[in-house]
């Protein structure tokens, strides 16, 4: 079956443009991540969705960071204005639910490597 | 504070060499998830394992084996005869059950070259 998709796979932005980055989740999962993976570093958490409510955005490191799900299933990582330290690959997952004891394993597309000149 | 600690940055072994990835962690929560994940260079995370803290035993999958042990909060990784395509990043992550949102807090990942 299809895994979490992710577009564009590459960007390069110039310094203070506005960039939207992509995520197609699995098929029915209700959680969504998104990570940001510096060079050389683990990935570290932005914001988590639950269907289309955003239950955690602690992650993010500015308010030039918003993201979105609508519908609850893509869902959109906007960086506005952005700065040469926004470079990094950033990491999409979906985890099919959570509940009570249960854990779902998030399951991560190949990511989005930006570049900000 | 780092949740997550993997002090070896980089290691490199000669293939079918046993090779140990270490992780210690830390958490306040009584209800805890730990992951390993491999990164090999198309980037893409890999899901290894998920252990929960009240499951102590120690695990063997194919020339993989973990060992967690909560007196001493690590969660070892040991890959038997290794082999080039075990060449790779590899992360040990926590998820603390209390948050709810069960984000992942990565170490800084430890780098296997498996030299043939």
């Amino acid at each position: 079956g299809a895994g979490v998709s992710q577009s564009p796979r590459y960007k390069v932005a110039k310094r203070g443009q506005d960039v939207a980055l992509r995520c197609d989740p699995i098929s029915g999962h209700v959680s969504l991540f998104w990570y940001q993976q510096a060079l050389g570093q683990g990935p570290e958490f932005l914001t988590y969705f639950q269907n289309e409510a955003q239950l955690d955005k602690s992650g993010l490191p500015s308010d030039r960071f918003f993201a979105e799900r609508p519908e609850g299933s893509v869902s959109t990582l906007k960086i506005q204005r952005t700065q040469q330290e926004d470079s990094a690959v950033y990491l999409c997952a979906s985890s099919l639910v959570y509940s009570g004891e249960s854990y779902n394993e998030q399951f991560f597309g190949p990511g989005t490597r930006l570049t900000v000149l | 504070a780092q949740k997550v600690t993997q002090a070896q940055t980089e290691i490199s072994v000669v293939e079918k060499e046993d090779v140990t990835l270490d992780c210690v962690y830390e958490t306040r929560d009584t209800t805890y998830y730990l992951f390993w994940y491999k990164q090999p260079p198309s980037g893409e995370l890999v899901f290894l394992i998920r252990r929960n803290s009240f499951d102590e035993q120690n695990e063997i999958s194919g020339r993989y084996s973990w060992n967690f042990q909560k007196s001493t909060s690590s969660f070892n990784f040991t890959i038997t005869a290794s082999q080039v395509v075990d060449s790779a990043v590899y992360f040990c992550a926590l998820s603390e059950a209390q948050t709810g949102a069960n984000n992942l807090f990565f170490g800084t990942g430890t780098r296997l070259t498996v030299i043939p």
